[in-house]
């Protein structure tokens, strides 16, 4: 069983505000992962991390911004969040390419 | 450019009924697939994965899935559904090359409702 973990899971905020999504994983992967999740859609890879300081932008144009300063921790920021950010978003990690992915719970997100 | 197609988005079966969950796949060289699961308010749990090898792979909770490059698919099946199957089934197919090595793609998911 994979050991990664998001906070929060639920989220309600206003439009404009600032926020940060947190992933972390102990199970010492390299390869991190965030996904955004819509209804009957597919998921979309926003960004991933090869590794420490290392961070790509996914195939989906996100506002969103990500860091890597730790192997374990992979946060998510929104400087300012708008009602179109509403979804679910989903972190996972791998030990390297062509490897399971594993998924955390999810951070569901809602921006009135 | 890698896809994946799952042609129903909503599936109904009796418990203890065979399930079979379609799954196409677009990509130009060998592909690695794999089934995940999702219950609501819950990320996505591996079922099953095809790298190479056999192709017919057996996974959890007594899942299994064929590969067939002919078809390109890799469709799922159960012999006999539990009611705790209920939940959404996601088929993927992941990326080996170049700038998108280790990359996911994703179909839209098949939502599985059992009747008890």
């Amino acid at each position: 069983e994979a050991d990664i973990y998001q906070t929060p899971r639920y989220l309600v905020i206003g439009t404009g505000k600032k926020i940060t999504l947190e992933c972390s994983q102990t199970m010492g992967h390299d390869k991190m992962y965030w996904y955004q999740q819509d209804p009957g859609m597919e998921l979309h890879l926003i960004h991933y991390s090869y590794g420490v300081n290392s961070t790509e932008k996914g195939d989906l144009s996100s506002e969103s911004t990500v860091s890597r300063i730790r192997t374990e921790h992979f946060p998510l920021t929104l400087e300012s969040a708008r009602p179109s950010h509403t979804s679910q978003y989903l972190c996972a990690s791998s030990v390297k390419w062509r490897e399971t992915q594993y998924f955390g719970p999810g951070t569901r997100l809602l921006v009135l | 450019a890698q896809s994946v197609t799952q042609p129903d988005i909503h599936i109904t079966v009796s418990e203890g009924a065979s399930l079979e969950l379609r799954c196409n796949y677009s990509y130009g060289a060998t592909p690695y697939l794999f089934w995940y699961v999702q219950s609501p308010g819950q990320g996505l749990q591996l079922l099953l994965k095809y790298f190479s090898g056999d192709t017919l792979v057996q996974g959890i909770k007594g899942f299994e899935a064929e590969f067939k490059r002919s078809q390109s698919s890799f469709n799922l099946r159960k012999p006999s559904v539990h009611w705790s199957d209920a939940a959404e089934y996601f088929c993927a197919v992941g990326s080996d090359r170049g700038s998108t090595l280790g990359r996911l793609y994703f179909g839209r998911g098949t939502q599985l409702t059992v009747w008890p």
